[in-house]
């Protein structure tokens, strides 16, 4: 069953590009790779997901290399409305099994 | 408008008396699961089901139960809640590739 680990936290300037990677060294083959934003006392909310390559959206970029053991998920000028915690998971619902893990989480601090 | 709606959403109870968290989802998904959120802990799943009929257990099940007669609901059961269930549950239903679609939430305490 595919764990993650993240950074627990990170500090960015206002309009500043920032990077947060994820391992997943036990990814399976049928598993995507998906990225959530939670604010305080809010349940999380999709930000992008993935399963191979790079995947864009009007949020956020997913880069995902060959070997699919790490992922990053790339915010372009962030602002302070982007403080918040973001979550990698993987998994998918196609085996049967329950594999939808949650990690601890990065926390994003951006700074004015 | 697709929606996780639960209820209640927020909770004062005491110890040992029996209470339910509804949990519906209007989108059709097969998939519905529970978490609990505590303070450096992170999101960690109670139960879940993967159809209707069909529950299993998560990283965290003791004291809770669920059950899941229909596809759009999924009620979280504390038979006895204790003063360590005090949290913040999430509800959430699931399409196929995992992507998850939460409540808003239910902060609930036990005195």
């Amino acid at each position: 069953l595919a764990k993650t680990t993240q950074p627990i936290s990170m500090d960015s300037y206002e309009g500043q590009e920032v990077n947060i990677t994820c391992s997943h060294n036990n990814i399976a083959t049928n598993d995507y790779i998906t990225w959530y934003q939670q604010f305080p006392s809010q349940g999380p909310r999709f930000i992008i997901q993935g399963y191979k390559t790079k995947v864009t959206n009007e949020v956020a970029s997913l880069f995902i290399p060959a070997d699919r053991k790490s992922s990053t998920l790339s915010l372009p000028r962030v602002s302070l409305s982007d403080t918040a915690v973001y979550y990698c998971l993987v998994g998918a619902l196609k085996t049967g099994a329950n594999n939808l893990f949650f990690g601890t989480g990065t926390r994003l601090t951006v700074i004015p | 408008e697709a929606q996780v709606t639960q209820n209640p959403r927020y909770l004062i109870t005491v110890t040992g008396k029996k209470l339910t968290v509804t949990c519906s989802q209007n989108m059709n998904h097969e998939y519905m699961s529970w978490y609990r959120q505590d303070p450096g802990l992170g999101l960690r799943q109670i139960y879940y089901s993967m159809n209707v009929e069909v529950t299993d257990k998560g990283d965290v099940p003791e004291g809770y139960k669920v059950s899941r007669k229909e596809k759009r609901n999924f009620p979280l059961i504390l038979e006895s809640p204790s003063p360590n269930q005090t949290s913040l549950y999430f509800c959430a239903s699931a399409v196929n590739t995992g992507e998850l679609f939460f409540g808003e939430g239910s902060r609930l305490t036990v005195l």
